[in-house]
């Protein structure tokens, strides 16, 4: 089945305690893509990679690290988790940049105390 | 710069009633793609259409019809004889030029309640 994995699912952690977010996707997509939603603020995109080895920032990227060394894999870095990254978190994957239809993940929610 | 507004933040009505979620978008680019998401409660966002700019016919996929008007900027989204199956967010998109890249802006959403 076509899709788009995200781990954990749901996620309380403590201020500044490192952790990583799993995404991965088997339809053989370019892009990928990392969003967060907040009420009232839709989605907005914190980065995305447009193939191996070629990341950038979206619109909201501080406070995050993203890496792209396989086709499949775009893990979100939260290096020092602040309250305000508590949010709900997708994965997005298409084919290519931009036209394409972007498949999305179950969404990881994060609560930072 | 691009945007999308979706004025509605929450709608109510009763099953079997038709109901129209409005959509706004602003984009200075010729060729864009519209989109339109459902998220149900269970908090997964399911795709339900892309339309390119070129193409303003209007598309019916069972219960479920938009209306693409470029004159006015809107991406209308009808559900015809809701049901409770219905009740979910609703996000409009815009996959537009943004500093150089194609991103997709989503607008804030409507949410739908379908009263049994």
């Amino acid at each position: 089945e076509a899709q788009v994995t995200q781990n954990p699912r749901y996620l309380i952690t403590v201020t500044g305690k490192k952790l990583t977010v799993t995404c991965s996707q088997n339809m053989n997509h370019e892009y990928m893509s990392w969003y967060r939603q907040d009420p009232g603020l839709g989605l907005r995109q914190i980065y995305y990679s447009m193939n191996v080895e070629v990341t950038d920032k979206g619109d909201v990227p501080e406070g995050y690290k993203v890496s792209r060394k396989e086709k499949r894999n775009f893990p979100l870095i939260l290096e020092s988790p602040s309250p305000n990254q508590t949010s709900l978190y997708f994965c997005a994957s298409s084919l290519f940049e931009g036209w394409e239809t972007q498949y999305f993940g179950p969404g990881t929610r994060l609560l930072v105390l | 710069a691009q945007k999308v507004t979706q004025a509605q933040t929450e709608i109510s009505v009763v099953e079997k009633e038709d109901v129209t979620l409005d959509c706004v978008y602003e984009t200075r680019d010729t060729t864009y793609y519209l989109f339109w998401y459902k998220q149900p409660p269970s908090g997964e966002l399911v795709f339900l259409i892309r339309r390119n700019s070129f193409d303003e016919q209007n598309e019916i996929s069972g219960r479920y019809s938009w209306n693409f008007q470029k004159s006015t900027s809107s991406f209308n989204f009808t559900i015809t004889a809701s049901q409770v199956v219905d009740s979910a967010v609703y996000f409009c998109a815009l996959s537009g030029p943004i500093g150089g890249r194609r991103a997709l802006t989503f607008g804030s959403g409507t949410r739908l309640q379908v009263q049994p």
